[in-house]
């Protein structure tokens, strides 16, 4: 069973908009709406960033978005900022009774 | 507050199991799934399984079949994972999550602190 696709690596300069992409397949991103984010910074757990596509959970930034079309689902993070810096998993709901994460994408702050 | 506190560290050899524990606090036990996910190092999240704290039952990644057995004791609050037949690749950080306490829904939204083990001849 295959994660989802993630890019390796993003990056952007602070006050810039980045978007990290998560594509699958109609089996679970395109056929869900449970479509969720996690920020990991190194050493750390992860943490919840966007449930069910595009809402965020209480006390997460409004810089954070999400969305879907179809089998891809998408993070958006604008104003970036130095603490941004982390990996970023994207995870989807593949069945009744199983989940799938994305390989991942390290996003850098130059 | 929800907590979520796994035991610590465990190094094992090729060939045995561990057992790795999660006590939950700051929310009703019974009423939110578990699950638990990997992460060998260097490497991304790996979906496991998941378990009803409520009536124990369970289900696990195709991955992990046959050698994975998560349990419950709604005693004291905690939950199990047990992974036999260990090999190097089992190396990772093990991670107990919570779904859909703060808002319902299908999503891990409070993470234990992780469990390291390792495994090596």
């Amino acid at each position: 069973q295959s994660a989802l696709t993630q890019p390796a690596s993003v990056s952007g300069s602070p006050g810039q908009s980045i978007t990290i992409s998560c594509t699958g397949t109609s089996s679970d991103v395109g056929g869900y709406n449970y479509v969720s984010w996690y920020q990991q910074h190194p050493g750390k757990a992860p943490k919840l960033m966007i449930y069910d596509v595009s809402n965020r959970p209480s006390g997460v930034s409004n810089r954070f978005s999400g969305s879907k079309s179809g089998n891809t689902a998408s993070l958006t993070i604008s104003g970036l900022q130095a603490e941004d810096e982390a990996d970023y998993y994207c995870s989807s709901k593949r069945s009744s009774t199983s989940w799938v994460f994305g390989g991942g994408t390290r996003l850098t702050v130059l | 507050q929800v907590q979520l506190v796994q035991s610590g560290t465990e190094v094992k050899k090729p060939g045995a199991s561990v057992k790795v524990s999660c006590k939950a606090s700051g929310y009703t036990f019974t009423s939110y799934y578990m699950h638990w996910v990997r992460q060998a190092p260097g490497q991304g999240l790996e979906w496991m399984g998941i378990i009803n704290p409520s009536g124990g039952s369970t289900a696990y990644a195709q991955k992990f079949q046959g050698r994975v057995s998560m349990t419950r004791d709604t005693s004291t609050r905690t939950v199990y994972m047990e992974l036999s037949s260990l090999r190097s690749e089992d190396t990772a950080v093990y991670y107990c999550a919570t779904e859909g306490i703060a808002v319902a829904g299908h999503f891990f939204d409070y993470w234990g602190q992780g469990t390291l083990v390792t495994v090596s001849s």
